[in-house]
């Protein structure tokens, strides 16, 4: 079975700290995609990062990046100077065999 | 590029009433088109997958009956869900994947139903 194991319930960090969100996954596929999505308050998902999991160098997107470890089967997140708009659920994913597979989710919060 | 849109944002009904909510891919043509559920301070739950033009593909435990979902064209997918009841109130989600490219997901803002 394919699972998306998110830790960290919740996390609060000052702003423009730097912030770590995991998550860890299991897949039998060799062929997969992993995403960071956020949703705000509004509840719209939004794409954070993609990172096709053949591809060893870490995406980055502006102040967002990723430390995708495939041996250990983990993705992380990373957040740099955050932002009080960055205030949102995390969820992790794992795209693979078609299904898109969710983590629970990390409830970030930016304190000014 | 690839905005999502859902109709209506959110919506009352009435116990046993049908409601239909509409899903847009804006700017893409979307082969596949999904509908998820989202209770409070939860993930998503995957409904179901509607490709253009076939019937869409329920996961273990929706009722098909109850959650019609019709994929009429590369842009529009709609969700029915018939004799609502009071457990039916959630937020739904919609999201689309440009052909060719079912990895990526983009959402609609979702829909809020209560049953009342």
């Amino acid at each position: 079975a394919q699972t998306v194991t998110q830790s960290q319930p919740e996390m609060s960090v000052q702003e423009a700290e730097t912030v770590t969100l995991s998550c860890t996954y299991d897949t039998s596929e060799s062929n997969y995609y992993l995403f960071w999505y956020k949703q705000p308050p509004s509840r719209q998902m939004i794409l954070v990062i993609r990172q096709e999991a053949y591809k060893q160098q870490n995406a980055t997107e502006n102040r967002f990046s990723v430390n995708f470890q495939k041996a250990a089967k983990s993705f992380s997140l990373k957040i740099s100077d955050s932002q009080l708009g960055d205030t949102a659920m995390y969820f992790c994913a794992l795209y693979s065999n078609y299904q898109l597979i969710w983590g629970a989710g990390t409830k970030l919060i930016i304190k000014p | 590029g690839a905005v999502v849109s859902q109709h209506p944002s959110w919506v009352i009904c009435k116990s046993g009433t049908s409601v239909k909510i509409e899903c847009r891919s804006l700017d893409f043509q979307a082969t596949t088109m999904f509908w998820y559920r989202q209770f409070p301070k939860q993930s998503l739950m995957l409904m179901a997958t509607s490709n253009e033009g076939s019937k869409a593909t329920y996961e273990q435990g929706v009722e098909k009956d109850k959650f019609l979902i019709n994929h009429a064209s590369l842009t529009l997918s709609t969700l029915t869900v018939t004799s609502a009841h009071p457990e039916d109130s959630s937020f739904y989600i919609c999201s689309a994947s440009p052909g060719g490219n079912q990895e990526t997901q983009y959402f609609g803002p979702g829909t809020r139903l209560l049953v009342l």
